[in-house]
């Protein structure tokens, strides 16, 4: 089945610097991909919804430059989160639906830990 | 608002014995309902959905959740659970209002023991 590989599995970083998390689509080409966030015992919260080609969208209340989305090719979604601080530190996960198929058939990543010291 | 509620936290159940995972609703309009399950260090897979037509819904891996209407509920239930079985499970309906984005609950965690 398709598959939704999202690295890094986790990452531990100073409060200030920024950290890159990548999400690809391993068979199939995804024009959009999701960004979810998701705090202990709590729902996947949508931040975003990356657009190939353009900018993403952002849910309300999503810091658009904090969250930094960028989705250069139609099998890779990279969510930024810039000048990172503790209350960034989070589970991030991913998805993506083959062409042609819509939210009945999501295939989300592994997910992210964020660690912000 | 819609939304969705999975009012446990965790569920405990023996091997051999059913399980349910409870979900409730509240949504406008016909609601379109999902199962989710998450095995560690792994992404959420769908088990099963409700659109339309028959109450009780077949999924994967022997599981199965029944539409109730009147008490807007998606439980999912299993007639006999495994220790693979453990996982995090997620309930989520169609926002009809939002361009059809999926909300989530918060999750359930299933614990079944030998």
């Amino acid at each position: 089945g398709a598959v939704v590989s999202q690295h890094p599995s986790w990452v531990i970083c100073k409060s200030g610097t920024s950290v890159k998390i990548e999400c690809r689509s391993l068979d199939f080409q995804a024009t959009t991909m999701f960004w979810y966030r998701q705090f202990p015992k709590q729902s996947l919260m949508l931040m975003a919804t990356s657009n190939e080609g353009s900018k993403a969208t952002y849910e309300q209340g999503v810091e658009k430059d904090k969250f930094l989305i960028n989705h250069a090719s139609l099998t890779l979604s990279t969510l930024t989160v810039t000048s990172a601080h503790p209350e960034d530190s989070s589970f991030y996960i991913c998805s993506a639906h083959p062409p042609g198929q819509g939210w009945e058939k999501l295939f989300f990543g592994s997910g992210t830990q964020l660690s912000v010291l | 608002a819609q939304s969705v509620a999975q009012p446990e936290d965790q569920v405990n159940v023996a091997e051999g014995n059913p399980l349910t995972v409870k979900c409730t609703y509240s949504v406008s309009g016909n609601p379109y309902l999902f199962w989710y399950v998450q095995y560690p260090n792994r992404g959420l897979q769908f088990l099963l959905k409700y659109i339309t037509g028959d109450n009780l819904v077949k999924g994967s891996y022997g599981f199965e959740a029944e539409f109730n209407k009147s008490q807007t509920s998606f439980h999912l239930k299993k007639p006999s659970a495994l220790v693979s079985d453990s996982a995090l499970y997620f309930c989520a309906v169609r926002d009809n209002n939002q361009g059809g984005k999926l909300i989530f609950g918060q999750g359930t965690e299933l614990s079944v023991k030998p």
